[in-house]
This record gives structure tokens, C-alpha cells and sequence, in this order.
């Protein structure tokens, strides 16, 4: 089993709607999760992070982590056609190295 | 302001040739982080430096592929006797403090360097 385990998509949405993207992963001494995007050709931007269980917002963004489950979530909220990138999840152990889902691309369609 | 700055951003090496990437970090930031991301794949770790140590290489291929972080300049991920299969995007991130990645440490990435193996 994979230590973070992520749907690739392609994820095609209609600009507006709700977007859910997942993650689960293995290693309940996870401490630290976040969510990256990746444009075509950048750099990872990190987008959110968070450290409990529960919910975290930011603008259009909510990011929800279920530690009882291993299970997180991105949340976008009325979608924009620039929201089109890939999405990666992270997790890291305190003092270690980040350990990354493989991404959901995602297609904000006009 | 300047970001985490990789160069060379496009980087194309024969078969058996050395590659070297570079990575400076955040005004301020001590801590190195190389991944590599080939097509349709997250990012795989590859080496945790900080300053004249390594902390953590255990993504690293066992042969060709070295990383260090000298006390002055950049980090250096090196890649002896290039085969077509390390062909890939190459990104370095840094982090700040003692080490520690905590909720108010960010780790920000570079815009990374594209390896292509002819």
C-alpha cells in the first residue's frame, strides 16, 4: 500500500461548481498536511496547510482533514476556469521529509 | 524578494554525461529538499540537506546521484553517467528554521529544471 494515495483524474468541472479533491494515506503519525497546485510547467505552490483534524478555510478554499479516517480534502468553491492545474496532497512527520499523493489534474471548463 | 532559484531550467545531457543541477534557497532558509517528477507522477522525494549535512537521502538512487549544500553557495543534486530514465523535472524547495517543518514553516518550491537525456 502506498503511503499517500491520490485519484490522477483528469477532474472536468463546469466553471461555478463545487470542486472535492482527495486524499488518503497509510501513516496515522502524519502530522502535517497540505495541498499544493501545480501549473503546467511550474513549480508546486503551496496552497493550504494544516496540522488537526477538522476544517481550514481560506477564501475559496477549505481543506478538511478526518485523522480517525486518513482521509483529507480540498474543497473549491465556485470554480474559476484559472483554478485549472494540478492538484497534489502532502504530508510530512514533524522534522521529516514530504511525502506527496500524485496529483489530481483538474479542468475548470468555461 | 527572490524566491527558491533553480537554474539551469532546461538542461540537456547525452547518455553517459555528468548533470548538475542547482538549487539557492530563500533568503534565510538553511534547509534543502530535492524531488524529482517525471510525467503523469507526483513529486518522489530524493534527498532533506541542510548546510554541509545530509539529514535524510534514503530517496536517493544508491549510484550516480550525489547532493550537497555547502556552507557557502548553492545546493548541488549531481547526476554521473546520465541514462534516459532520469529524464524528468527536477524541483528543490527550502524551508526555514532549525530543521523543523512545522505549521508556521513553509516549504517552498523552485520553478525546478527540465532533464533531458538524448
Amino acid at each position: 500500500q502506498k503511503e499517500v494515495e491520490q485519484d490522477p483524474g483528469p477532474l472536468s468541472v463546469p466553471e461555478g461548481a463545487i470542486v472535492s479533491l482527495n486524499c488518503t494515506y497509510s501513516n496515522s503519525a502524519f502530522q502535517y498536511f497540505m495541498w499544493y497546485r501545480q501549473y503546467s510547467r511550474k513549480g508546486p505552490e503551496l496552497l493550504m496547510y494544516t496540522y488537526s483534524s477538522g476544517n481550514k478555510e481560506d477564501g475559496r478554499f477549505t481543506a478538511q482533514v478526518d485523522k480517525s479516517s486518513k482521509y483529507i480534502s480540498l474543497f473549491i468553491r465556485d470554480s474559476q476556469p484559472s483554478d485549472s492545474a494540478t492538484y497534489l496532497c502532502a504530508m510530512t512527520l514533524r522534522d521529516d521529509k514530504i511525502i506527496f499523493g500524485k496529483g489530481t489534474r483538474l479542468h475548470i471548463l468555461p | 524578494n527572490a524566491g527558491v532559484m533553480q537554474n539551469p531550467r532546461h538542461l540537456v545531457r547525452r547518455r553517459g554525461q555528468e548533470a548538475r543541477l542547482r538549487c539557492s534557497p530563500m533568503k534565510g532558509h538553511s534547509h534543502v529538499y530535492w524531488y524529482r517528477q517525471l510525467p503523469e507522477e507526483g513529486l518522489k522525494f530524493m534527498v532533506y540537506l541542510q548546510k554541509e549535512n545530509i539529514i535524510d537521502e534514503s530517496g536517493m538512487p544508491k549510484e550516480r546521484f550525489s547532493a550537497e549544500f555547502p556552507k557557502e553557495g548553492p545546493s548541488i543534486l549531481r547526476i554521473q553517467q546520465v541514462v534516459r530514465g532520469d529524464s524528468a523535472a527536477y524541483f528543490c524547495a527550502s524551508s526555514p528554521g532549525q530543521g523543523r517543518f512545522t505549521m508556521n514553516t513553509e516549504a517552498f518550491f523552485g520553478q525546478g529544471t527540465r532533464l533531458t537525456v538524448v
